[in-house]
């Protein structure tokens, strides 16, 4: 899952499981959410996002849940691939406020 | 479709000099524009955004400035670098309301100070 520190939280699974990235944001008042996979390099890359009139949406692999109740959101990639190596970041934006507040990431490793 | 490109890629630059970064996006009009700073190990932090040419928003105090001089131009600037500006500089567009709908980003421009 997310925390902040300079060691970034690691998620190592086998090739073809289901990964499960796990995220608690801060503000029960946050209405908008979006992951990002960031390969090393590179800018961060858009998966998927997620309002917050909404519990599930559902992309090409990939499913995002959100529980408003607990302030947790989670990432769930079907059939992992070596591809889906990469550091995975959630972000949150609170109506009317003037920012994205990412997490740190979480570095999921695929193991062929 | 819409392109983002971030130049330079790398720079090594020494303390005390200027910096001028540059990111133009292509295939969309009247974006907003936005430079984030990512240090090692850490999430994204919001530098500027733009929501039309010529209009800056400073989210943190600092050496850096941004100016918009063209619809699709973005450039951060500094007059003299610290120490402290090295880092991962990332360029990003959106369209609609600022930070509603997805950011999309370049590939960076990692600064080092020396």
């Amino acid at each position: 899952g997310e925390s902040v520190g300079l060691h970034l939280p690691t998620l190592s699974v086998q090739e073809g499981d289901n990964s499960i990235i796990n995220c608690a944001y801060s503000n029960s008042a946050s209405d908008y959410f979006i992951w990002y996979k960031q390969e090393s390099g590179k800018g961060p890359q858009f998966i998927i996002d997620i309002r917050s009139n909404m519990d599930k949406r559902q992309g090409q692999r990939v499913t995002v849940l959100l529980n408003k109740t607990v302030k947790h959101l989670s990432l769930q990639i079907a059939a992992t691939q070596p591809g889906d190596s990469a550091v995975y970041f959630c972000a949150e934006n609170m109506a009317g406020a003037n920012n994205l507040f990412f997490g740190t990431g979480t570095r999921l490793t695929v193991i062929p | 479709s819409q392109t983002i490109h971030q130049w330079p890629a790398t720079l090594v630059q020494p303390v005390g000099s200027p910096l001028s970064l540059e990111c133009t996006v292509e295939g969309t009009s009247n974006p907003n524009l936005y430079w984030y700073r990512q240090a090692a190990g850490r999430g994204l932090q919001l530098l500027f955004y733009s929501v039309g040419i010529g209009q800056i928003s400073s989210e943190v105090p600092q050496n850096l400035s941004a100016s918009r001089p063209q619809d699709r131009q973005f450039i951060l600037s500094s007059k003299k670098l610290l120490l402290s500006d090295s880092g991962f500089y990332l360029c990003a567009w959106s369209v609609g309301v600022p930070f509603t709908s997805p950011l999309h980003f370049g590939n960076g421009t990692r600064l080092t100070v020396t």
